[in-house]
């Protein structure tokens, strides 16, 4: 079965600062790597998805992941981060080894970004 | 609708007493999910419905949950003689596509259940 570690629980950081949240997810044939966020009180969004193609794949306000296979990570960064960006992130694997569906997602227990002013 | 709405938003009930969650997903999609979200946990996969197919069960944690979707569109979640650990957020997803984890799926709000 597909697992997903994200190794920080919370990151604390100032705004303006640059942010790595990390995720780690055990191997598979093939992958498909997600990032959600939660913001307070509020369902869980999209933030960005790799699916195949180029490992870098950017989010619409500012977020950027890299899927590295060898490293089997998929980190989530931010050069610099804004207090609007406080919320837990959450990465996500489906993948397809034999018996597997390409439906289900795994998720990571979740990172709480805390942006301090 | 506009989005997944679910209710209620917020569910108190006491141990042994049974429980149900509706989702109602956006209009046409026709994949949908149920999901938990335990303090402290990462998201637990309970149900997946698709169209006219056969429900994923698989993640559904012991006999005492069900769900069933009418219509395919409402989703019922039932928890039966529920327990204290049974306390989560319950989370509801739909999809339009038949691959919904290529063309992305939408989230509901979700319920808190505390079983007290």
């Amino acid at each position: 079965a597909q697992s997903v570690t994200q190794l920080d629980s919370q990151v604390p950081v100032f705004e303006e600062a640059p942010v790595e949240l990390r995720c780690n997810y055990s191997s598979s044939v093939s992958v498909y790597l997600f990032w959600y966020v939660q913001y307070p009180n509020q369902g869980l969004q999209l933030l960005l998805k790799y699916l195949s193609g180029s490992t870098l794949v950017e989010s619409i306000n500012g977020f950027e992941a890299e899927f590295n296979k060898s490293q089997t990570s998929f980190h989530l960064r931010k050069p610099s981060v804004h207090i609007s960006d406080t919320a837990e992130y959450f990465c996500a694997v489906s993948g397809q080894n034999s018996g597997g569906s390409n439906y289900k997602l795994t998720f990571g227990k979740g990172t709480l970004l805390t942006v301090n002013p | 609708g506009a989005g997944v709405s679910q209710s209620p938003s917020n569910k108190v009930t006491e141990k042994g007493k049974d429980v149900e969650l509706r989702c109602d997903p956006i209009s046409g999609h026709t994949a949908l999910y149920w999901y938990r979200q335990s303090l402290g946990q990462g998201l637990e996969f309970l149900i997946y419905f698709q169209g006219n197919s056969a429900p994923d069960k698989s993640g559904l944690p012991s006999d005492r949950f069900s769900a069933e979707r009418t219509g395919g569109s409402v989703s019922t979640l039932t928890i039966q003689r529920t327990q204290q650990e049974d306390s989560a957020v319950y989370l509801c997803a739909s999809s339009l596509r038949t691959r919904p984890l290529v063309y992305g799926y939408t989230f509901g709000s979700g319920t808190r259940l505390t079983v007290v």
